[in-house]
């Protein structure tokens, strides 16, 4: 099983900063299968990216993510009120698709 | 663009099997095109995949659940379901059905249910 690891737990930010979110895999990801989601409280998970770099449908060009192998970020490059929330990483490229723990992006 | 509903009960009592359905709208439970999967969220907690199953046949699911788990599909009714068996406290979550598109993450996902396991 491939254990994926977010840090840091909590991102204390103020709006209008940069955000660098960081996922870690145990093993490498095929095909750097890699997605990012962000939830809010009482909500279902929203896509971000996947495949490491790619923005899902709709999402604005403020979230990037990058990195391959075992290393991926998500980079929020001016933070939104909206975009305080907590962050996973799922990798996808071999079963089981293990979430990490989370990072919460919280206001400074 | 999917749309998606889970359905079953939100009480289940410790070593009782949690059955949890999700009917599926927009695109027909025989497509290719997904793995038809179940994520969980214990309250406070972050995500675990459950599993997932592909092209009406093959299963993939989380070892530390595989003992207890089945999915399956319902073509008849374009829906695919959840069991648990043998569920405990540690089994109360918030259950989502959440369809992974072949090389994506999951776009869709269903609204959530809360399952409490107690007597």
């Amino acid at each position: 099983e491939i254990v994926v690891t977010q840090s840091p737990g909590t991102l204390s930010l103020s709006p209008g900063e940069r955000a660098t979110l960081s996922c870690r895999a145990s093993q490498s990801v095929s095909n750097n299968y890699l997605a990012w989601y962000q939830q809010k409280p009482g909500q279902a998970p929203r896509l971000l990216i996947y495949g490491a770099s790619s923005r899902a449908t709709g999402i604005p060009d403020r979230f990037s993510g990058s990195g391959s192998g075992t290393d991926f970020t998500l980079t929020i490059s001016r933070l939104e009120p909206e975009d305080f929330a907590v962050y996973y990483c799922q990798q996808y490229g071999r079963s089981p698709w293990t979430f990490g723990q989370g990072t919460k992006v919280e206001i400074k | 663009q999917l749309q998606l509903q889970e359905s079953g009960p939100g009480l289940v009592k410790p070593s009782e099997t949690l059955s949890l359905t999700c009917t599926v709208s927009g695109d027909s439970i025989s497509s290719s095109n997904y793995y038809w999967g179940w994520i969980r969220q214990p309250p406070g907690k972050g995500l675990e995949w459950i599993g997932s199953i592909y092209n009406s046949g093959s299963t993939y699911y989380n070892p530390s659940l595989e003992s207890r788990v089945t999915i399956s599909v319902d073509k008849s009714k374009n829906q695919f379901s959840l069991k648990l068996t043998s569920v405990t406290a540690a089994d109360t979550a918030v259950y989502y059905c959440a369809p992974r598109e072949l090389g994506s993450g999951s776009s869709y996902w269903g609204q959530g249910t809360l399952v409490t396991v107690s007597s």
